[in-house]
């Protein structure tokens, strides 16, 4: 079956400390693979893809994405972590009709 | 630059009631989208339409129809509503060939 995991409902980091937020997944074929983040009150926006090419992605605000198709997972990191990254983080894998499956997410605290 | 806007923010209502979820994007997107965020539970695709006239259900359809009035607008129906239908509902648009999804900043709707 194709799915996504978030395996941590929460991450706490302290400002200023690298921040790592979960994602593994389950699908046929080739992965298209997403980070989305929520602000409270908020629609979701698109953070960074990985389709092909290089295991490191580059997003917005300083984020990016590692690729490791041995371990079927993409991990979304930020070598030092702002107060304002405090948000819901989803990752989403393409399925094979082209639909996006999401993972229950992941709140991020940053602390001061 | 509104981008994806939905209305209304918010309702309450009634088991039994109907009502309409608008959503218009000004973006010239034929793919548009109705998703619902439940807690822990990620988004789950209600339905969904690839192009001005077409429309397909998602993976959880019941107790819900779709209307895409035109190019620009995609709206939800509730017929009955149900407790259960009590969630933040999300419509979403995408361009032809890219694989970024631009959110509305949902309607928090509570069925009592």
């Amino acid at each position: 079956a194709q799915s996504v995991a978030q395996p941590e409902d929460q991450v706490n980091v302290a400002e200023g400390n690298p921040l790592t937020v979960k994602c593994t997944y389950s699908v046929s074929g080739n992965p298209y693979l997403f980070w989305y983040v929520q602000y409270p009150n908020r629609g979701l926006q698109f953070l960074l893809k990985y389709i092909t090419g290089d295991n490191l992605v580059k997003g917005s605000y300083g984020f990016e994405a590692e690729f490791n198709k041995s371990q079927t997972s993409f991990h979304l990191k930020k070598p030092s972590a702002l107060v304002s990254d405090s948000a819901l983080y989803f990752c989403a894998v393409r399925d094979s009709n082209y639909q996006l499956i999401w993972g229950a997410g992941t709140k991020l605290i940053i602390k001061p | 630059n509104a981008g994806v806007t939905q209305t209304p923010k918010f309702q309450v209502l009634k088991t039994g009631q109907s009502m309409t979820l608008q959503c218009a994007q000004d973006m010239n997107h034929n793919s548009m989208y109705w998703y619902r965020q439940d807690p822990g539970m990620g988004l789950r695709l209600i339905y969904y339409s690839a192009s001005e006239g077409t429309t397909d259900k998602g993976e959880v359809p019941n107790g819900y129809n779709v209307s895409r009035l035109n190019k620009r607008e995609f709206s939800l129906r509730l017929e009955s509503a149900a407790p259960s239908q009590t969630s933040v509902y999300f419509c979403a648009s995408r361009g032809d060939r890219k694989e970024k999804l631009f959110f509305g900043s949902g309607t928090q709707l509570s069925v009592l």
